[in-house]
């Protein structure tokens, strides 16, 4: 089992509040990525870094931020959440190589 | 542009049946492709991993093929029960250097076996 972990799993929250989304996956995983997914929709790749101090931006345009200080961790943030951040977060990791991703549990997001 | 869809988007089917889920890509030049497993409202479930140089994969009733060819991937599930009712998705990861670093997915497959 993939030793990866995303906290909150559920977060109700007011527009304009600031949140941070915790991934941390403890298998020393260099490459770590932020999908978005809409209830029955696809997977959208939002953010992604090769390593410590590596991020860059997926497909999917998205106002949320992300740092990679640690190997283990990779945040996600919001500064201002609106409605439109409704949404199913879910983190993944994998080693270099041609090998599998892992995910995590996900995090629900809703703003009223 | 890579695009990868499946078929059908939802089957129902009574328990003990063997099935078959399709997952079809546009462009060829993969790395390799990734069959994974969502509960409702949970994250992904790795099932099986094919690299591109590999025809298929097996672990347990599941059975994962790859033409890379034609585009396709096909995803055998032998003998079904409820607890497999869930929705299956394929990902693929591009062979080329701009394309190598991510998961392109399709919308998947919702499985319902029923009892």
């Amino acid at each position: 089992e993939a030793d990866i972990y995303q906290t909150p799993r559920y977060l109700v929250i007011g527009t304009g509040k600031k949140i941070t989304l915790e991934c941390s996956q403890t298998m020393g995983h260099d490459k770590m990525y932020w999908y978005q997914q809409d209830p029955g929709m696809e997977l959208h790749l939002i953010h992604y870094s090769y390593g410590v101090n590596s991020t860059e931006k997926g497909d999917l345009s998205s106002e949320s931020t992300v740092s990679r200080i640690r190997t283990e961790h990779f945040p996600l943030t919001l500064e201002s959440a609106r409605p439109s951040h409704t949404s199913q977060y879910l983190c993944a990791s994998r080693p270099t190589g041609w090998t599998e991703a892992f995910f995590g549990q996900g995090t629900r997001l809703t703003v009223v | 542009k890579q695009e990868v869809t499946q078929i059908p988007a939802a089957l129902s089917v009574p328990e003990g049946e063997n099935l078959v889920l399709n997952c079809s890509f546009t462009d060829s030049a993969i790395y390799n492709l990734q069959w994974f497993r969502q509960d409702p409202g949970k994250g992904l479930t790795s099932l099986l991993l094919i690299q591109s140089s590999q025809r298929e994969q097996t672990s347990g009733r599941l059975n994962a093929s790859l033409d890379k060819s034609s585009g396709r991937s096909t995803l055998y599930i032998a003998a079904s029960q409820p607890g497999d009712s869930a929705t299956y998705l394929c990902a693929v990861r591009g062979s080329f250097w701009d394309s190598s670093y991510k998961l392109i997915f399709g919308s998947g497959t919702r499985l319902l076996v029923r009892p």
